[in-house]
């Protein structure tokens, strides 16, 4: 299997600007989850899917950010305005159980 | 509300030693999994373990070994005979199992970096 993929890699943006990352799951898994990682705050769980329903977003940080999974090969997470704060590095991962989860090589974001 | 605490925040061996990593966690549930996660310099999140609530026996795969013991909630992950090549961060999680088998949040440690100098 490839294993979780995410796009872009690297991604740059000025401040303002809508930044969409992409992430494909484990063919097969039901559940995807969306991660943020800081220095200062380290892993954090923003959302949650199963079977391409949200399940829990409390950890969305404010309505800038959308996650949308609109089928079970796909999920997007966009923020709209980006602002310096958001740098960070991204994460989507899966499973199949909801136990343990596959991450992606992640995407570094960075807002100037 | 689950908390994972991994006191070490760095620690530096040289090639061969062992070394031991601890992980405090804080649950208020009775049923819960615990995870070993590795992340290598090159960013990405490797899963080395899970353990569940239920299971207090230890385990060791090669070199890598886990001692949970739910008396004193923690689940330390000790590499034996580390080499250069474990050299990373290494993060403790907590999921907590919301009745039945809905999923719970999985609460990541701040992590361990471990530093094996050859």
């Amino acid at each position: 299997d490839a294993g979780v993929i995410q796009s872009p890699r690297h991604e740059v943006t000025e401040m303002g600007q809508e930044v969409t990352l992409r992430c494909k799951p484990i063919s097969g898994h039901d559940y995807l989850f969306w991660y943020r990682q800081t220095m200062m705050r380290g892993l954090e769980l923003l959302i949650y899917f199963n079977n391409n329903v949200p399940i829990d977003d409390s950890g969305m940080p404010e309505d800038r950010f959308s996650a949308k999974m609109p089928n079970a090969s796909f999920s997007t997470l966009k923020i709209q305005p980006s602002e310096p704060r958001d740098s960070a590095v991204y994460f989507c991962a899966s499973s199949l159980t909801p136990y343990e989860q596959y991450f992606g090589p992640g995407t570094r974001l960075t807002v100037t | 509300a689950q908390k994972v605490t991994q006191a070490q925040t760095e620690i530096s061996v040289v090639e061969k030693e062992d070394v031991t990593l601890d992980c405090v966690y804080e649950t208020r549930d009775t049923t819960y999994y615990l995870f070993w996660y590795k992340q290598p310099p090159s960013g990405e999140l490797v899963f080395l373990i899970r353990r569940n609530s239920f299971d207090e026996q230890n385990e060791i795969s090669g070199r890598y070994s886990w001692n949970f013991q739910k008396s004193t909630s923690s689940f330390n992950f000790t590499i034996t005979a580390s080499q250069v090549v474990d050299s990373a961060v290494y993060f403790c999680a907590l999921s907590e199992l919301l009745g039945g088998t809905s999923y719970g949040k999985l609460t990541f440690g701040q992590g361990t970096i471990l530093t094996v100098h050859p």
